[in-house]
């Protein structure tokens, strides 16, 4: 069955930088985008980015431009997500969502919890 | 960029039918997913390209899709189909992704 498995939660001062994984099980991890998609405490989603895990392009929403960076791992099927110059604005659940170029996310990662305080 | 609203709440009776709205500049023209999400869990797809269900999802809950409002209809509402409810389009734009504010569903 078709898995998104990411790593564990985060704390990071204030400027500091986060990197969240993603390992995809179940399915050829090429053939699917990788979207990454937060959400703060008792908000609503806010899409982030998406990468192509066969040819390694990225698209990034303009929020994210300069600061967020995706690229995976093909041997071991798994995306990765940094985000830099953390502030607390950032503290949310990021989540990596299966799609592709104008398909829905049928399958989510957990999610992870990155908290950045001083 | 392209924008999508949703009312912040519903609220209806177990047994009756919600019907939750994603309004859109000529929404119709595009295709519209709606995701469920409970407190503390991932989202999870519920209606994908307007009105199809993907694998497992019940057939209480259907979708609908015209003009500047597309529709997420939930048929014989239960307790358990109390949650969140997203909408998202595809936008060929600088930012192609977009959810609307999402919607919480109360079951009364």
């Amino acid at each position: 069955q078709v898995q998104l498995v990411q790593s564990g939660a985060e704390v990071k001062k204030p400027g500091a930088s986060v990197k969240v994984s993603c390992k995809a099980s179940g399915y050829t991890f090429t053939s699917y985008d990788i979207n990454w998609v937060r959400q703060a405490t008792g908000q609503g989603l806010e899409w982030m980015g998406w990468m192509n895990p066969n040819s390694g392009n990225t698209g990034y929403a303009q929020k994210f431009q300069g600061r967020v960076t995706m690229t995976r791992n093909t041997s071991i099927s798994t995306a990765y997500m940094e985000l830099s110059s953390l502030r607390s604005e950032d503290t949310a659940v990021y989540y990596c969502a299966r799609g592709g170029t104008a398909a829905p996310f049928d399958y989510w990662g957990q999610g992870t919890l990155v908290t950045v305080s001083s | 960029s392209y924008v999508l609203t949703q009312p912040p709440s519903v609220s209806v009776a177990p047994g009756q039918t919600a019907r939750i709205t994603c309004g859109g500049n000529n929404i119709g023209s595009k295709s519209v997913h709606w995701y469920q999400q409970k407190p503390g869990q991932a989202p999870v797809l519920v209606v994908y390209d307007d009105s199809d269900r993907p694998s497992g999802i019940p057939e209480r809950f259907s979708g609908s899709n015209s003009g500047n409002t597309a529709t997420l209809t939930i048929s014989r509402v239960e307790a358990g189909d109390e949650a969140d409810y997203y909408c998202q389009v595809w936008d060929s734009s600088s930012d192609p992704w977009v959810f609307g504010g999402g919607t919480k569903l109360t079951v009364l």
